[in-house]
């Protein structure tokens, strides 16, 4: 398996503009989490789906995120209009979920800068 | 909701000394412990976990203890090596809605440098 995929690796926007992340998590699992990664505040988690249903979002910093998930093999994280303090590392992760708590799986991550 | 924490932020030892680094959380409800590892513009990966049923575990040269009655555990690494040089990321997980779903909360990371 190619493991959790995610594009873009970079994105450079400019502020306004809007911004789609895009995950391919491992084939069978039923999980998916999208995470930020910043210097100031660590890993937070933004929304986490389970079977394709959003199941926690009270991560999303404003209504300006939103994520998706069409399937069980793709999810997007769309940011519109995107701001300078939207510029973070943005992990996919994925996991099979199966009564217990498994371990994660994470995408190479996506660079965001917005100028 | 669950809070972990995490400390140090930064841990600089000499090649071949032990290392450690702690971790606490709030709910008492978290019962699963990964810990992660990330190298320099790379993503995190698992190298440790533990459940709540175990107080502690061992992997070569990586160990984690976990004292649920305080709600802490630690990730010990002896005879550290360059290569351990990283973010080592401590989480709390448990289950949401009678076991339907998990929940992952991650500490704020620990710089770990191995000086030569």
């Amino acid at each position: 398996d190619a493991g959790v995929i995610q594009s873009p690796r970079h994105e450079v926007t400019e502020m306004g503009q809007e911004v789609t992340l895009r995950c391919k998590p491992i084939s069978g699992h039923n999980s998916l989490f999208w995470y930020r990664q910043t210097m100031m505040r660590g890993l937070e988690l933004l929304i986490y789906f389970n079977n394709n249903v959003p199941i926690d979002d009270s991560g999303m910093p404003e209504d300006r995120f939103s994520a998706k998930m069409p399937n069980a093999s793709f999810s997007t994280l769309k940011i519109q209009p995107s701001e300078p303090r939207d510029s973070a590392v943005y992990f996919c992760a994925s996991s099979f979920y199966r009564g217990y708590n498994e371990k994660l799986f994470f995408g190479s991550g996506t660079q965001l800068s917005v100028l | 909701g669950e809070n972990v924490e995490q400390h140090p932020s930064t841990l600089s030892v000499q090649e071949g000394d032990s290392a450690v680094i702690k971790c606490t959380y709030s709910d008492s409800a978290s019962n699963y412990f990964p810990w992660y590892k990330q190298e320099l513009g790379k993503r995190p990966q698992l190298i440790i976990d533990i459940r709540s049923n175990v107080g502690e575990k061992k992997d070569q040269r990586i160990a984690v203890t976990l004292n649920k009655t305080a709600k802490h555990f630690s990730l010990h690494i002896t005879e550290t090596q360059p290569e351990d040089s990283a973010v080592y990321f401590c989480a709390a997980s448990w289950e949401m809605n009678s076991g339907g779903y998990q929940k992952v909360t991650f500490g704020t990371g620990t710089k770990l440098q191995v000086i030569p």
